[in-house]
């Protein structure tokens, strides 16, 4: 069985600061992983991906997450925040193969203060 | 762009109500998926269909049932509504592979 935790429900910070969000997994096969978005009152969209190759994946508004095999961990990090990156983060894993669920973490909900 | 599209964005029912949730996708997606979404618990899959006709109980399916009829659509269905149902519910679909698209989210009350 694979899961997903979230260490920060909430993660409060101000604007031009740094962040990490914190995810860990714990799966018994090789895993891709993602990073999901959620807007107030909006469904979740795909911020990145980590599916093969590269362990730093990027997304195009500057987040990036790094696969860390060994700590099974996918942290998911920008240098300098906007107030508009406010949102909640989910982390998802899925073992690949013919299992086509996502598990998801509880969330970390973003607010970026001024 | 993929497109999921969800019936209604909000939705007040009564307890015992019979309550039909809709989910369309257009791009011709093998797989759809349907999870609710709880302050605190993230979000938990209560079914999902990998073909038309096909499902699958996710984690929580107590009290739901599905139906896929056509490949674009796949409607969640609770019986008979209770309170405890009153979440938010969000719909994706997937083609072969992991990244799943997901809906505007329909948030139903029960009353």
């Amino acid at each position: 069985a694979q899961s997903v935790t979230q260490l920060d429900s909430q993660v409060p910070v101000f604007e031009e600061a740094p962040v990490e969000l914190r995810c860990n997994y714990s799966s018994s096969v090789s895993v891709y992983l993602f990073w999901y978005v959620q807007y107030p009152n909006q469904g979740l969209q795909l911020l990145l991906k980590y599916l093969s190759g590269s362990t730093l994946v990027e997304s195009i508004n500057g987040f990036e997450a790094e696969f860390n095999k060994s700590q099974t961990s996918f942290h998911l990090r920008k240098p300098s925040v906007h107030i508009s990156d406010t949102a909640e983060y989910f982390c998802a894993v899925n073992s690949g193969g013919s299992n086509y669920k996502l598990t998801f973490g509880k969330g970390t909900l973003l607010t970026v203060n001024p | 762009d993929v497109k999921v599209t969800q019936s209604s964005r909000y939705l007040v029912k009564r307890t015992g109500e019979k309550v039909f949730l809709e989910c369309v996708q257009d791009m011709d997606h093998e797989n759809m998926f349907w999870y609710r979404q709880d302050p605190g618990l993230g979000l938990r899959l209560i079914y999902f269909s990998y073909d038309v006709k096909m499902k699958e109980k996710g984690d929580i399916p107590e009290g739901y049932s599905v139906s896929r009829e056509k490949k674009e659509r796949f409607s969640l269905i609770l019986e008979s509504a209770s309170t405890n149902q009153t979440s938010m519910y969000l719909c994706a679909s997937s083609q072969q592979g992991s990244i799943q698209y997901f809906g505007a989210g329909t948030r139903l009350s029960v009353l």
